[in-house]
């Protein structure tokens, strides 16, 4: 398997601020890493492939703007929501992609926004 | 659009019993397929892979391809009631040098005590 952490796993924020959430691969340098969002009772939904020293390819209907992604090295990929509001209030979680296909998923992050 | 479904459910067995998931997909040329498992707030869990037509099986959870039928399955045998959770069907995209994972919308199990 992998071993993925995230921070926070938890967060609550004013409408108007950016959030930071971090994904970390602990036991493998991962040149690959995707972010999901899911809201209640729904199931994933991909918002972008992150590659290691280069641009993350969104999903078709993700703002880039919105939700910047950085994994600028083999163990660190974030995700900042910026000018958050209500409605971006979801489960974020990130994978690790190892042995060419498996995807391991980190803890998620619940992001609340007021 | 390539497509995973699943039965949404719920799916409630009592303890000891078989549990049945089934997931159909749209793309014919899948290779890959996976289930995950995901406890209510929690995030998914890597149960099982499988790439070839058959049944892999590892404990007590048995996992069932068809690529003819573009049908897989799994297997839950000797239900536990921790067991309960949402079981997600995942399908790995053709083509593209990134893998990425179409998923069913899961389905709901309960396994009553």
């Amino acid at each position: 398997g992998a071993v993925v952490s995230q921070h926070p796993s938890w967060v609550i924020c004013k409408s108007g601020t950016s959030v930071k959430i971090e994904c970390r691969s602990l036991d493998f340098q991962a040149t690959t890493m995707f972010w999901y969002r899911q809201f209640p009772k729904q199931s994933l939904m991909l918002m972008a492939t992150s590659n290691e020293g280069s641009k993350a390819t969104y999903e078709q209907g993700v703002e880039k703007d919105k939700f910047l992604i950085n994994h600028a090295s083999l163990t660190l990929s974030t995700l900042t929501v910026t000018s958050a509001h209500p409605e971006d209030s979801s489960f974020y979680i990130c994978s690790v992609q190892r042995n060419t296909d498996t995807q391991y998923f980190g803890p998620g992050t619940r992001l609340t926004v007021l | 659009q390539k497509e995973v479904e699943q039965n949404s459910g719920p799916l409630s067995v009592p303890e000891g019993a078989i549990a049945s998931l089934n997931c159909t997909y749209s793309d014919r040329v899948s290779q890959s397929f996976f289930w995950y498992r995901q406890y209510s707030g929690k995030s998914p869990e890597l149960i099982m892979s499988i790439y070839s037509n058959g049944d892999k099986e590892d404990g007590r959870f048995t996992a069932q391809l068809n690529k003819a039928s573009q049908y897989v399955s799994l297997l839950i045998r000797d239900s536990q009631p921790s067991d309960s959770a949402t079981y997600l069907c995942a399908v790995i995209e053709s083509g593209g040098s990134n893998y990425k994972l179409t998923f069913g919308k899961g389905t709901l199990l309960t396994v009553n005590p």
